[in-house]
């Protein structure tokens, strides 16, 4: 079966400070992975996807970048946090092959308070 | 462009059955989802429905879709406390598999 990991689970960073956080997916292979940015209260943005190792689209312009170096792993990085970034971010996958293609699923979301 | 509209709160007393409502604005939308998140969580999958279907029932899972109206409800029987938690509708938008979310229903179930 497939699942889906984040790292790390809560983050609290300093201003101006670097960022990464990454997802990886096991049990599939060529899936689709997103990044969403849920801020406190409010619905996800999509921040990120990807169809394939180093090839990304970015949705929205702003302080953050993506990357793919392996078939299942996505990675979000900043290289100087602002206070405006905090909030839960959370990584899906699709499938693209086989079963159901036309279904999201989302990993348990990295908690970013930036002070 | 692409908007899904839901209110915001729902309150319901434990027993009843609770429908939160959601619009969405792209009619070439093929798949409606509702996504359920518990506090400090991500999103579990509840259902789908695909765009040809008006109704589709998943034990106490109710989901009704009125293309014309672009219009979509999800009703649950019997409201445990458990079901307390945000309940977000998302249309699939373009081929890419990209999701459009409403801002999410929080329901609040009353002992």
């Amino acid at each position: 079966s497939q699942t889906i990991h984040q790292w790390p689970a809560t983050l609290v960073q300093p201003v101006g400070s670097p960022l990464s956080l990454e997802c990886t997916v096991e049990g599939t292979s060529n899936p689709n992975l997103y990044w969403y940015r849920q801020a406190a209260g409010r619905g996800l943005q999509l921040l990120f996807y990807s169809v394939g190792i180093g090839q990304i689209s970015s949705e929205v312009p702003q302080n953050l970048s993506a990357s793919r170096p392996q078939d299942r792993q996505f990675i979000l990085s900043s290289k100087k946090l602002l206070l405006s970034d905090s909030g839960f971010y959370l990584c899906a996958w699709k499938g693209t092959s086989g079963g159901n293609t036309d279904t999201q699923y989302f990993g348990p979301g990295t908690r970013l308070t930036v002070l | 462009g692409e908007d899904v509209e839901q209110s915001l709160f729902l309150s319901v007393r434990e027993g009843d059955s609770s429908v939160i409502n959601c619009t969405y604005t792209d009619s070439s939308s093929t798949y409606l989802y509702w996504y359920k998140q518990e506090p400090g969580a991500g999103l579990q999958l509840l259902t789908y429905i695909f765009s040809n279907m008006d109704m589709k029932q998943d034990q106490r899972l109710t989901v009704l879709l009125n293309k014309k109206d672009k219009h979509l409800s999800l009703r649950i029987a019997d409201t445990q406390t458990g079901d307390s938690a945000i309940y977000f509708c998302a249309e699939k938008a373009g081929n890419t598999g990209k999701l459009i979310f409403g801002q999410g229903t929080t329901l609040q179930v009353k002992p």
